[in-house]
């Protein structure tokens, strides 16, 4: 079956510090990868996704490169800001085993401190 | 960008009562839409996918007697927590998928709290 493993947190950083969170992922088939992040309280927003090996998703500083031979999707940003402090997910879908159904991590707690 | 919206955002509700959380896409078109739960500090937890028009599908585990999902039109589908008890209390998400699209929109959770 599909699984997705992510670095444990929580993670601390200060602002401007560089952060990497780690996910590497089992699937069957060729998925798409996914990062979603979640404030407080709140429900999940698409930070960014890849569909294909070796495609980079972008967003708001944050990167992530989907590596088909490591099975990886870390997330990376050079610069972070208090206002990035969240829990981040990574996710899988993969249309040919499972449909539409996203696979998420267990997601990582960051907090950046002025 | 595609908004989703759910209502209530928080509900209290008294043990035995019967508790609806609606989800809406509210720009598009929503084929399918997906409910989850979430507890303190963890992933989320995929409930049941439902399709506009038909039965929803319920994940090993998930009374479908207890949680009602219906989707009965492209903007709209409902969880109807049945016969709550406190341990029903969790952080309830919904997610839309427009036909063709990868990419799930959440809304922005509903808070059950059952006393």
């Amino acid at each position: 079956g599909n699984s997705v493993t992510q670095m444990e947190g929580p993670v601390t950083l200060s602002e401007e510090a560089f952060l990497t969170i780690n996910c590497t992922y089992t699937a069957t088939g060729y998925p798409s990868l996914f990062w979603y992040v979640q404030y407080p309280g709140e429900g999940l927003q698409l930070l960014l996704k890849a569909t294909k090996a070796d495609d980079k998703g972008s967003n708001k500083g944050f990167e992530a490169t989907y590596r088909k031979e490591t099975t990886s999707f870390h997330l990376e940003k050079g610069s972070v800001q208090v206002s990035d402090s969240a829990v981040y997910f990574c996710a899988l879908s993969d249309l040919r085993t499972s449909g539409s159904r996203l696979t998420f991590g267990e997601g990582t707690q960051l907090t950046v401190n002025p | 960008g595609a908004v989703v919206s759910q209502h209530p955002s928080r509900v209290i509700c008294k043990s035995g009562t019967s508790v609806k959380i609606e989800c809406r896409s509210l720009d598009f078109q929503a084929t399918t839409m997906f409910w989850y739960r979430q507890f303190p500090k963890k992933s989320l937890m995929l409930m049941a996918t439902s399709n506009e028009g038909s039965k929803a599908t319920y994940e090993q585990g998930v009374e479908k007697d207890k949680f009602l999902i219906n989707h009965a039109s492209l903007t709209l589908s409902t969880l109807t927590v049945t016969s709550a008890h406190p341990e029903d209390s969790s952080f309830y998400i919904c997610s839309a998928l427009s036909e063709g699209s990868i990419e799930q929109y959440f809304g922005p959770g509903t808070r059950l709290t059952v006393t």
